[in-house]
């Protein structure tokens, strides 16, 4: 059972345009939404992270969108670069009292920017 | 401050031996968790440690176990080697408590079983 589904696999995106990946998710017990950015031979990197009680937060060109409703969340990449060019991982966790839980990923999205 | 450090960074192992991986977490961090990463399954969480203590696990055989150390420093083993072991194994660490939920992985080691 997949938890969190994650749309699209890969993604071409040119030069200043805006790359967005959505993903949605089914446990309403998740509390927690991060996005990784990987590069390869590297571990994934926390890029932006958003609650349930806000519906939008924006760090420099990243930002994401959250619909709590729809059970959906979005990355929004804005003026993408060639050097944005990673696979993406959308991610959801739940956290009771002191358990930090664990994260449910997607199965990713590579992004290519072209110059 | 030095990120998650993972030990070896690459691995080749036979069929049918055990591995042990190590992974050294960020200064002050007393959460391990332990994630596989192949292409076909992408993501998937192993197990999570805290304060030497397993508090969650995943959907993995036995034969993937770990244990922390009172440093915080984390291993995981793997006995009896199958190909389909062949993977990504990925360390993260965060801080302990309500609210510090931020996960930082490390660079991983790549197991190749053969």
């Amino acid at each position: 059972q997949q938890q969190v589904k994650q749309s699209p696999q890969s993604l071409i995106v040119q030069k200043g345009g805006i790359s967005i990946i959505n993903c949605a998710y089914e446990n309403t017990a998740f509390d927690y939404f991060p996005w990784y950015q990987q590069f390869p031979g590297k571990g994934p990197a926390l890029l932006i992270a958003i609650r349930p009680d806000v519906s939008e937060k924006k760090e420099g060109r990243f930002t994401i969108s959250f619909n709590k409703s729809a059970k959906q969340f979005s990355l929004h990449i804005m003026d993408s670069q060639p050097g944005d060019s990673a696979t993406y991982f959308c991610a959801a966790k739940t956290g009771a009292g002191g358990s930090q839980g664990n994260l449910i990923f997607g199965k990713g999205t590579k992004l290519s920017v072209k110059p | 401050k030095a990120g998650v450090t993972q030990t070896p960074r690459y691995l080749i192992k036979t069929r049918g031996q055990q591995v042990t991986l190590s992974c050294s977490p960020i200064s002050g961090h007393r959460s391990v968790s332990w994630y596989q990463q192949t292409p076909g399954q992408g993501l998937q969480f192993l197990f999570e440690y805290f304060s030497e203590t397993q508090r969650n696990k995943g959907n993995f055989p036995g034969r993937f176990s770990g244990r922390q150390f009172s440093n915080s420093r984390s291993e995981m083993n793997v006995s009896t080697l199958e190909l389909g072991d062949s993977a990504l194994y990925l360390c993260a660490s965060s801080l302990s408590g309500r609210g510090n939920t931020e996960a930082f992985f490390g660079q991983g080691t790549r197991l190749t079983v053969v």
